[in-house]
């Protein structure tokens, strides 16, 4: 099976503007989960989704939004994008709900964002 | 509300010495416990986790860890490390079935030296 895929890979943007990220899940994966990974902060939970449906979101301000579509992909929105927001954002997949032997989590290589 | 503490930051060690990564948790509930594995540039990989039962859990590349209840401590291990294990090194935690959210240490660097 393929792994987690993220696009883009790299991505440069200025203050100010807004983003949009992508990620595709394992196939036969229905729940997708993000976070951001700073120097500063290390890694934070933004979101996670299950069956299109937000099921958890983490202490991120309303700039950060996020969703899921029917074929399990996802993708996340940075609006009016801060210095502070440069950071490497992952996403993860996992097969069903989290109960029973579903307790993992697969990471995809991350989207590099620099905010200029 | 759950956290997690890696004390070292860095841990320096020659090739094909042991070496232990310390991960202390704090939590009201039980909790799911993971160390997982960040080389550069890339995502994090899976090394080995605790649900339930056996307190000592082995993982790949030849890591283990063991849960220790009483001191809230799960500590990663391995007897003898390669220049190949040169990477970021993070515990994590989860609360029960209700979610996936993970709650993530600030990693510990390892470097092994030739």
């Amino acid at each position: 099976k393929a792994g987690v895929t993220q696009t883009p890979r790299y991505l440069i943007k200025t203050r100010g503007q807004q983003v949009t990220l992508s990620c595709s899940p394992i196939s036969g994966h229905r729940s997708v989960s993000w976070y951001q990974q700073t120097p500063g902060q290390g890694l934070q939970f933004l979101f996670e989704y299950f069956s299109e449906t937000q099921r958890n979101k983490g202490n991120f301000p309303g700039r950060f939004s996020g969703r899921q579509f029917s074929n399990s992909r996802s993708e996340m929105n940075v609006s009016t994008l801060e210095l502070g927001d440069s950071a490497l954002y992952l996403c993860a997949s996992s097969p069903s709900r989290p109960s029973g032997e579903y307790n993992e989590q697969f990471f995809g290589p991350g989207t590099r964002l620099t905010v200029l | 509300a759950q956290s997690v503490t890696q004390l070292d930051s860095q841990v320096p060690v020659f090739e094909e010495a042991p070496v232990e990564l310390r991960c202390n948790y704090s939590s009201s509930v039980s909790v799911y416990l993971f160390w997982y594995v960040q080389y550069p540039n890339q995502g994090l990989q899976l090394l080995l986790k605790y649900l339930s039962g056996s307190t000592l859990v082995k993982g790949i590349n030849g890591f283990e860890a063991e849960f220790n209840k009483s001191q809230t401590s799960f500590h990663l291990r391995k007897p003898s490390v390669h220049i190949s294990d040169t990477a970021e090194y993070f515990c994590a935690v989860r609360r029960g079935d209700s979610s996936y959210k993970l709650i993530f240490g600030s990693g510990t660097r390892l470097l092994v030296r030739p």
